[in-house]
């Protein structure tokens, strides 16, 4: 059973466009919704993360849109450009529960094209 | 500013053999955590420790086992390599609650 599924698996940009990542959980009780990013050979990094308290979190290029109700939430990459070619991946946590475990989505593969 | 430390980086083992991932952070981090990565498959969790002196199961901890040594260790072992075991490991470390983890750069597994 995957509790959060991440879309498209990959995605092809080209530089200045817009990269939108999509991902949807199933556990009502996830209450932190962070998005990481990882280098081939690297491992992966916390770029930005959200509450369901808030819709959107922007942090420079990065913003992140959240739909409770939905169960869905979003990765919009503005201007994307070519140093932004990474695997991405949504995850989502429970701390309320006193561990601060990760659910991971499967990742997208995004490449920016020059 | 070392972060989360593991060792190896790259290892072949033959079916069978047993070895142990060592994992080490310096931030004085009271969670741990072990992750494979296999493609298409994203991160899943194997096991973790919540704090020094406790451990418990992920969602993939079949033919694992770990030891929490002291707040800063978190050793992985592999008693009976199969190939199914063929995966990128990574440790990882935070504080409880809505915070960041930080994770080593990965051990690479080739199980033949």
């Amino acid at each position: 059973q995957q509790q959060v599924k991440q879309s498209p698996q990959s995605l092809i940009v080209q530089k200045g466009g817009i990269s939108i990542i999509n991902c949807a959980y199933e556990n009502t009780a996830f209450d932190y919704f962070p998005w990481y990013q990882q280098f081939p050979g690297k491992g992966p990094a916390l770029l930005i993360a959200i509450r369901p308290d808030v819709s959107e979190k922007k942090e420079g290029r990065f913003t992140i849109s959240f739909n409770k109700s939905a169960k869905q939430f979003s990765l919009h990459i503005m201007d994307s450009q070519p140093g932004d070619s990474a695997t991405y991946f949504c995850a989502a946590s429970n701390p309320n529960s006193g561990y601060s475990t990760l659910t991971f989505g499967k990742g997208t593969m995004l490449l920016v094209s020059p | 500013n070392a972060g989360v430390t593991q060792t190896p980086k790259f290892q072949v083992l033959k079916t069978g053999q047993s070895m142990t991932l060592q994992c080490a952070q310096d931030m004085n981090h009271n969670s741990m955590y072990w992750y494979r990565q296999d493609p298409g498959m994203g991160l899943r969790l194997i096991y973790y420790s919540a704090s020094e002196g406790t451990t418990d199961k992920g969602e993939v901890p079949n033919g694992y086992n770990v030891s929490r040594l002291n707040k800063r260790e978190f050793s992985l072992r592999l008693e009976s390599a199969a190939p199914s075991q063929t995966s990128v490991y990574f440790c990882a470390s935070s504080v409880r609650g809505y915070t960041e983890a930080f994770f080593g750069q990965g051990t690479r597994l080739t199980v033949v």
